[in-house]
């Protein structure tokens, strides 16, 4: 089983949609949680930190369930330009602050 | 802030030959940088633990002959694959964080390399 795990998707939704993923961790440990937008051939970029009490920037919504191990991020009024990959991301305590990513969740949003 | 600066962002290069990729942090000090290689449609997978002033930390299954990593300073940090096959073709991206806090990482552009 992956560590950290993710539908690939695609999901392809029409714009002004509301799409969620989820992604789940394997490890308890997990200390701290992020999601990052990939766009094709680019490197990823931090779309927020998450964080236990669940956190909202704009049109995205974070959310971190420790009992079940998963996060997830919701997108509303979804835009053409958030087309991307979305890949969760995760630091174990004592991992020596490196990051462990999910494969990725593709977003096509149609015109 | 917290930028990072990769390159070159790509390369093409005959087999057996060796590539150089430089990661640095330009308006901040990373004492530990990471290096992902990325496959097509798979994710980021962890290389290896660059450190000022130390030795690398490798993952599993990386070869640490074949992938030299050079953290000499406080800003760069570099990876040469040495001998280069056709199969190292990928997508090599740093990282460094900036505190000890929860910061996310801030990545380099990244580099495209081909082995021919």
């Amino acid at each position: 089983r992956k560590e950290v795990e993710q539908d690939p998707g695609p999901f392809n939704v029409p714009e002004g949609a509301t799409v969620a993923f989820n992604c789940t961790y394997s490890n308890s440990a997990s200390q701290s949680f992020f999601w990052y937008r990939q766009d094709c051939r680019k490197e990823p970029k931090l779309l927020m930190s998450v964080y236990s009490s669940g956190n909202e920037d704009g049109r995205f919504t974070a959310q971190l369930n420790r009992a079940s191990q998963y996060i997830s991020l919701l997108i509303r009024d979804s835009k053409l330009s958030d087309s991307a990959t979305y890949l969760c991301a995760v630091k174990y305590r004592g991992s020596a602050r490196q990051l462990t990513f999910g494969s990725g969740t593709q977003l096509t949003v149609l015109p | 802030g917290a930028v990072v600066s990769q390159h070159p962002s790509w390369v093409i290069c005959k087999s057996g030959t060796s590539v150089k990729i430089e990661c640095r942090s330009l308006d901040f000090q990373a004492t530990t940088m990471f290096w992902y290689r990325q496959f097509p449609k798979q994710s980021l997978m962890l290389m290896a633990t660059s450190n000022e002033g130390s030795k690398a930390t490798y993952e599993q299954g990386v070869e640490k002959d074949k992938f030299l990593i050079n953290h000499a300073s406080l800003t760069l940090s570099t990876l040469t694959v040495t001998s280069a096959h056709p199969e190292d073709s990928s997508f090599y991206i740093c990282s460094a964080a900036r505190g000890q806090g929860n910061y996310g990482y801030t990545f380099g552009s990244g580099t495209r390399l081909t082995v021919v």
